[in-house]
C-alpha cells in the first residue's frame, strides 16, 4: 500500500553510463515531481509534470529526461553519468486541486564511480 | 539564489523541551510548508499555511508565518527523541504555480 515508490533504492554504475530511475504513485494524484538532494541535504527540484504534461524544467543537463507514461508514473532517464550527479533522488506527486501538499517517496541513492 | 534560509542549522535538545526552527525567505509567496526528514527516508508533509493566515496548529506543532518580515517558524512542543529528524520549510511561490523551493534545513536532535 506504498502511496510513491521508486526503484532502485540504490543504484552505482560508472561515469558514462546510462541509467533509469521509476516513480510510481497510487495516490491518484495529478502531479509528479522529480527532486535532486546533494550531500549537504539540499533539495532541489529538477522537473515536474501535470497529467503527463511537462510544467517545470528547471536548468538541468540534458542528458537527464523525465518520461511520464501515465498519470501515475514519472521516470527518469540519465544518459552519460558524470561523478556530479551522484546524490539522492526524490520522486513526489500532489493533487493541485487540493492544495500543493508534496507526497515523497523513499529516494533512490545514485553514486557514480 | 536559494529562496529559504532556516535558522539554527542544527539544535540539540533534551526530551520534553520545546524546539524552534525558523525560515526566511524572499519573495511573496502562496503558501509555505514545512517538511521532516527522517535519515535516510523521504520527506513528509507536517502543515501548510497560507499567506493570509499567521498561524496554524497541528498536534505538538505549531506554526506562524509572519508575510511582513518574510519569515515563518516551527515550534515543537514536548518534543520526543522521535522527533529527531530534519526539518525543512519550502515556498509556493506567488505566480509559480505548483513549484516549492526548499530551504537548506534545520538539524534537530532529542537527547534522552
Amino acid at each position: 500500500d506504498t502511496a510513491v515508490s521508486q526503484t532502485p533504492k540504490y543504484l552505482v554504475t560508472q561515469m558514462g553510463n546510462d541509467k533509469s530511475i521509476k516513480c510510481e504513485q497510487n495516490l491518484g494524484h495529478d502531479t509528479m515531481y522529480w527532486y535532486k538532494q546533494d550531500s549537504k541535504k539540499f533539495l532541489k527540484i529538477m522537473f515536474s509534470y501535470n497529467n503527463k504534461e511537462l510544467i517545470i524544467n528547471e536548468t538541468v543537463p540534458n542528458r537527464f529526461s523525465p518520461k511520464s507514461p501515465d498519470k501515475a508514473h514519472l521516470n527518469l532517464h540519465i544518459n552519460s553519468l558524470e561523478l556530479g550527479d551522484s546524490a539522492v533522488y526524490f520522486c513526489a506527486s500532489s493533487q493541485l486541486s487540493r492544495g500543493n501538499e508534496q507526497y515523497f517517496g523513499p529516494g533512490t541513492r545514485l553514486t557514480v564511480t | 539564489s536559494q529562496q529559504g534560509e532556516e535558522d539554527p542549522q542544527a539544535l540539540s535538545i533534551q526530551e520534553g523541551e520545546n524546539a524552534t526552527m525558523n525560515c526566511s525567505y524572499k519573495t511573496s509567496i502562496n503558501n509555505l510548508q514545512w517538511y521532516r526528514q527522517n535519515s535516510g527516508r523521504g520527506l513528509v508533509h507536517l502543515i501548510l499555511i497560507r499567506s493570509n493566515e499567521r498561524e496554524k496548529h497541528s498536534g505538538r506543532l505549531r506554526v506562524t508565518l509572519d508575510t511582513s518580515k518574510k519569515s515563518s517558524s516551527l515550534l515543537i512542543t514536548a518534543s520526543r527523541a522521535a522527533d529527531t529528524a530534519s526539518y525543512f520549510c519550502a515556498t509556493g511561490l506567488t505566480g509559480g504555480g505548483n513549484k516549492l523551493t526548499f530551504g537548506t534545513g534545520t538539524q534537530l536532535k532529542v537527547e534522552l
